[in-house]
């Protein structure tokens, strides 16, 4: 079956410390990938996505994800965050189909 | 840029009730996407329509049923509300083979059932 697994449900990080988000995936064909971010009482707002080419993508606001093949991966990184930053961050997979699967979701909070 | 509209923002049922909730796709865009997430939760696929046709079917109780009009403009009817129907439903749309199927979520509409 289909399945998004994001392994970090809560981090909690200082500012200006660097973030990965862990993203894997189970999906047996082409996919596409997607990081959504939802701030506090907001809708999902795009983050950046992989369709295809270089696997290492750049999105908004200084994110930025590889997506790695062999293991079934898209990490979300940052190098730097900031207190702003303070969302959840959720990973999507499509298969070229009308369904979106996301993942549970990773909570991030930035202490200023 | 126009996004997705949704409507309306806010809405509060009592149990049994019924309610209808309107999502207005990015002009040009084929493809409607309804999710659910309750307090807390992930967003959850509930149906899909590709050019006025179901494509997809999640998680949608029975007592919902959602269609795609001829504009492109879809509608969520929700029966029979129940507590735990409460949630922000999200409305997203897409342009079919467009940039990996993109879907763009609009703001949601959160319903609460009293």
């Amino acid at each position: 079956a289909q399945s998004v697994s994001q392994h970090n449900h809560h981090v909690i990080l200082s500012e200006a410390a660097s973030l990965e988000l862990g993203c894997n995936y189970s999906y047996g064909g082409t996919v596409n990938l997607f990081w959504y971010v939802q701030y506090p009482g907001q809708h999902l707002q795009l983050l950046l996505k992989y369709f295809s080419g270089d696997p290492l993508v750049k999105g908004i606001k200084g994110f930025e994800a590889e997506f790695i093949k062999s293991k079934f991966s898209f990490n979300l990184r940052k190098p730097s965050v900031q207190w702003s930053d303070t969302a959840e961050y959720f990973c999507a997979v499509n298969g070229g189909t009308y369904k979106y699967i996301f993942g549970t979701g990773t909570r991030l909070k930035v202490l200023a | 840029a126009a996004g997705v509209i949704q409507s309306p923002r806010h809405l509060i049922k009592e149990k049994r009730e019924t309610a209808t909730l309107k999502c207005y796709p990015i002009p040009r865009h084929d493809t409607v996407y309804w999710y659910q997430q309750g307090p807390g939760q992930d967003p959850q696929f509930l149906i899909s329509f590709y050019e006025k046709m179901q494509s997809d079917k999640g998680s949608i109780p029975d007592r919902f049923s959602a269609q795609q009009f001829s504009d492109y403009h879809s509608e969520l009817n929700m029966s029979s509300l129940e507590l735990g129907d409460s949630a922000l439903y999200f409305c997203a749309s897409s342009l079919q083979g467009a940039s990996g199927n993109t879907i763009y979520f609009g703001e949601g509409s959160w319903l609460t059932v009293v």
